[in-house]
């Protein structure tokens, strides 16, 4: 059985580019969600869809947005690169959302570097 | 706001040895999950331990159990036999209604 594939897995942007993550989530699991980790904020919550649903948002501007489409599958958008969203971003998927009873598999993660 | 604090940014402990690591939480809600998350240097989280809030009964998995103490809002992780693979961060994670929030993590060592 796959894991969460996250592709890619590592680009360069330079800042004011705009930037597309992948997320595959594992076969059956309907829910995706997105965390950015650095080392000065940790991990922080971005997003959670659910059947293509957003369910929960973070504390993140405008500039961060994602999708969910009917295959599971997810896409996280930033537009206007900063220097600070350089960052390690996760997907993680489970077969339901908003719940601590469906545990979480990673991605192996995608690294952003703004330049 | 649910907030999850891990005090230890660092800890070591010889192979074979026990370690604890220490996490506290602050919420209101009544219903929610601790988890206890691995980050070997891959980077690739896996599940280590889950804990139910409404269970007394402390979760184990094999050479990991936790202390859950609901009243004190404590969770920490005991890692017994350490293992060289054991080494990698690790983070405390609070579930409630709304989103996953995490502790800042906490890097241990495994000396030979």
């Amino acid at each position: 059985k796959a894991g969460v594939t996250q592709t890619p897995r590592y680009l360069i942007k330079t800042r004011g580019q705009q930037v597309t993550l992948s997320c595959s989530p594992i076969s059956g699991h309907r829910s995706v969600s997105w965390y950015q980790q650095t080392p000065g904020q940790g991990l922080q919550f971005l997003f959670e869809y659910f059947s293509e649903t957003q369910r929960n948002k973070g504390n993140f501007p405008g500039r961060f947005s994602g999708r969910q489409f009917s295959n599971s599958r997810s896409e996280m958008n930033v537009s206007t690169l900063e220097l600070g969203d350089s960052a390690l971003y996760l997907c993680a998927s489970s077969l339901y959302a908003s719940s601590g009873a469906n545990v979480l598999t990673f991605g192996a993660g995608s690294r952003l570097t703004v330049l | 706001a649910q907030t999850v604090t891990q005090s230890q940014p660092e800890m070591s402990v010889q192979e074979a040895e026990t370690v604890t690591l220490s996490c506290t939480y602050d919420t209101s809600e009544s219903d929610y999950y601790l988890f206890w998350y691995k980050q070997p240097p891959s980077r690739q989280m896996i599940l280590v331990i889950r804990q139910e809030a409404y269970k007394q009964q402390n979760a184990t998995e094999n050479r990991f159990s936790v202390n859950f103490q609901k009243a004190a809002k404590s969770f920490s992780l005991k890692i017994s036999d350490s293992q060289l693979g054991d080494a990698a961060m690790y983070f405390c994670a609070y579930r409630g209604n709304n989103d996953m929030r995490f502790g800042a993590g906490t890097r241990l060592t495994v000396k030979p």
